[in-house]
């Protein structure tokens, strides 16, 4: 069965204070690794796909890097615009054929002004 | 722009009401739809597959018979909440992917807020 953790579970930064969020998974071959932004209220935004180990992705202020065991999102002098949830996700080759995602229960992220 | 288009945002309804939520793909035909539910400060958790033209797949533990899913055009899937109770208050998601056999990234609707009272 896929596992996806998050940690932590909620993470209070100082405006420009740079940190990383953990996404660790076992899944049974892994197809893909997603990262999402969710603001209250509203559904998952997708940020960015990661495929193969040793990959990176970045985005303005994130950046997303991946292992065979774990994936990093890192913020790079966050704003207060940056607050969100973020929640990891992955695609395994035993997902079926609707390729399905399993979540990891996501980080809180507060960047105080 | 959005890809996907949900509602209603929110309902609110007394106990024993059924519940239609409407999601619409905006950008392209989505042969399959993906119906998830959240509950507050806890992830997302699929519910079932929607399938154009056939029926969805649910996951175990969801019961089909309550949570009604039509998927009757490449652009539009329904979930109906039958005799919707208060323990079926929570943040319903769709998502749809360009494309559902390989590994692109599902993109979600904003969601519906059920409120059961």
């Amino acid at each position: 069965e896929d596992q996806v953790t998050q940690s932590p579970e909620a993470l209070r930064l100082q405006e420009g204070e740079s940190s990383s969020l953990n996404c660790s998974y076992t899944v049974s071959g892994l197809r893909g690794l997603f990262w999402y932004r969710q603001d209250p209220g509203k559904g998952p935004e997708f940020l960015f796909t990661l495929y193969s180990a040793g990959e990176e992705k970045e985005k303005e202020r994130l950046k997303a890097t991946l292992t065979k065991k774990e994936s990093f999102l890192h913020i790079t002098a966050p704003k207060p615009e940056d607050s969100a949830t973020y929640l990891c996700a992955v695609q395994s080759l035993s997902s079926g054929s609707a390729r399905q995602l399993t979540f990891g229960s996501g980080t809180q992220l507060t960047v105080l002004p | 722009g959005a890809v996907v288009s949900q509602h209603p945002s929110r309902v609110i309804c007394k106990s024993g009401t059924s519940v239609k939520i409407e999601c619409r793909s905006l950008d392209f035909q989505a042969t399959t739809m993906f119906w998830y539910r959240q509950f507050p400060k806890q992830s997302l958790m699929l519910m079932a597959t929607s399938n154009e033209g056939s029926k969805a797949t649910y996951e175990q533990g969801v019961e089909k018979d309550k949570f009604l899913i039509n998927h009757a055009s490449l652009a539009l899937s329904t979930l109906t909440v039958t005799s919707a109770h208060p323990e079926d208050s929570s943040f319903y998601i769709c998502s749809v992917t360009r494309s559902p056999g390989g590994n692109q990234p599902q993109h979600f609707g904003d969601g519906t807020r059920l409120s059961i009272l």
